[in-house]
């Protein structure tokens, strides 16, 4: 069975551009989940989407944005980037989230914003 | 809101010992406390998990100990092998909410000696 699968694996910003990054969950799996990962921060929780909708969010700046398909895959945006946006951007999928839920992880999209 | 504080940051140990990397956590409401394993440049890679309703768990070579009313958790790896070099994460579902979320310790590095 595949695993999450995310794209890009790399790319390069500037300043002021926006990017978007796709994750296409685990075969089965209705929960997304979203998270930065940085040397300094480490793993910070963006966003969860099931169902399409948004169920929870983190603390991030109204410039970081998700959404979910139909087929249970997911985009997130980030507009107006900034050079501390540069970080690892990891999706998560799970059954059905929810608390307890198993979490798995894709391999990641790393953003370098110059 | 939850925390997750994780020790050591660092650890060497020599092959074949045995490697202890501890973690705290603030909300009693958290019920679930998966452990990653993240090599460089991947993604986390889920290698064991416990719900609150366990106190010990193991897999071969790794096992978990949850403490409830002390609130911290610990992943235990004997026999140590060089490939289980890498940066390791504890995190505790976020007891609030009823989504997925999870709060990540700061990871701890550890190193085997051949």
């Amino acid at each position: 069975k595949a695993g999450v699968t995310q794209t890009p694996r790399y790319l390069i910003k500037t300043r002021g551009q926006q990017v978007t990054l796709s994750c296409s969950p685990i075969s089965g799996h209705r929960s997304v989940s979203w998270y930065q990962q940085t040397p300094g921060q480490g793993l910070q929780f963006l966003f969860e989407y099931f169902s399409e909708t948004q169920r929870n969010k983190g603390n991030f700046p109204g410039r970081f944005s998700g959404r979910q398909f139909s087929n249970s895959r997911s985009e997130m945006n980030v507009s107006t980037l900034e050079l501390g946006d540069s970080a690892l951007y990891l999706c998560a999928s799970s059954l059905e989230g929810g608390r307890g839920n198993t979490i798995y992880f894709g391999e990641g999209s790393w953003l370098t914003v110059v | 809101g939850e925390n997750v504080e994780q020790h050591p940051s660092t650890l060497s140990v020599q092959e074949g010992d045995s490697a202890v990397i501890k973690c705290t956590y603030s909300d009693s409401a958290s019920n679930y406390f998966p452990w990653y394993k993240q090599e460089l440049g991947k993604g986390p890679q889920l290698i064991i998990d416990i719900r609150s309703n366990v106190g010990e768990k193991k897999d071969q070579r790794i096992a978990v100990t949850l403490n409830k009313t002390a609130k911290h958790f610990s992943l235990h790896i004997t026999e140590t092998q060089p490939e289980d070099s890498a940066v390791y994460f504890c995190a505790a579902n976020e007891g609030s909410s009823n989504t997925g979320k999870l709060i990540f310790g700061q990871g701890t590095t550890l190193q085997v000696k051949p």
